[in-house]
């Protein structure tokens, strides 16, 4: 079983759409990650949390330390969202990061 | 305010050859994180580095790859030997501590492709 688990793994939906991204994770951790990456691009890092909530513009990212689960949600999704979330979890340590292994996400217009 | 720089974008090279790996972290970063992103597979952690150390390369093989970050100059991986298995995405991250509060900045990865 993999440290960090996200799903679903692909994600289709209409433009305007409330998306969800769920992230668990089974180890200690320091701070959790959301990080976006676009096909062939870099990966930009939205979100750190280690605790509660967490807004920035139709972003919202959440995190429950107790259950060691953590959701990603999008408002009013718009194609330009079209890319993968990968949540990630710093070690304990904060030496490095595990990374989930993505979900795909499509939003059509 | 250049974030992470990281160079080349692309790198094409043959079997048996040397790949070096270039990563210039954010103004004021003196922590360097190298990640591997393999075909269809998600990203690994290879190793961490401060000025002059290495702090944790227990993601490194433990042949052919070797990782820098002297005083002076960007951060280095190095692979030596290339194997096509070696083709994949590598990602730096540099943050200014570890601490939780510390977040990480990416940059937009080399290409490597071995042939």
């Amino acid at each position: 079983k993999n440290e960090v688990e996200q799903s679903p793994q692909n994600l289709t939906a209409q433009e305007g759409e409330f998306i969800t991204i769920n992230c668990s994770y089974s180890v200690g951790i320091s701070a959790l990650h959301w990080l976006q990456q676009h096909p062939g691009g870099g990966i930009v890092s939205l979100f750190m949390l280690s605790s509660g909530k967490k807004k920035h513009g139709r972003l919202i990212a959440t995190i429950n330390i107790q259950e060691k689960h953590s959701s990603l949600h999008i408002t009013a999704s718009h194609p330009r969202d079209s890319a993968v979330y990968i949540c990630a979890v710093r070690s304990s340590n904060g030496n490095k990061l595990v990374f989930g292994a993505g979900t795909i996400l499509r939003v059509k217009s | 305010n250049a974030g992470v720089m990281q160079n080349p974008r692309h790198l094409v090279r043959r079997r048996g050859q040397e790949a070096r790996l270039r990563c210039s972290p954010m103004k004021g970063h003196s922590h360097v994180y190298w990640y591997r992103q393999l075909p269809e597979e998600g990203l690994k952690f290879m190793v961490y580095l401060q000025k002059e150390n290495i702090i944790d390369e227990s993601g490194m093989p433990k042949e052919r790859f070797s990782a820098e970050f002297p005083k002076e100059g960007p951060s280095i991986l190095r692979i030596q030997q290339v194997v096509r298995g070696d083709s994949a995405a590598y990602f730096c991250a540099s943050s200014a501590n570890r601490g939780e509060g510390y977040g990480y900045t990416f940059g937009s990865g080399t290409r490597l492709t071995v042939v």
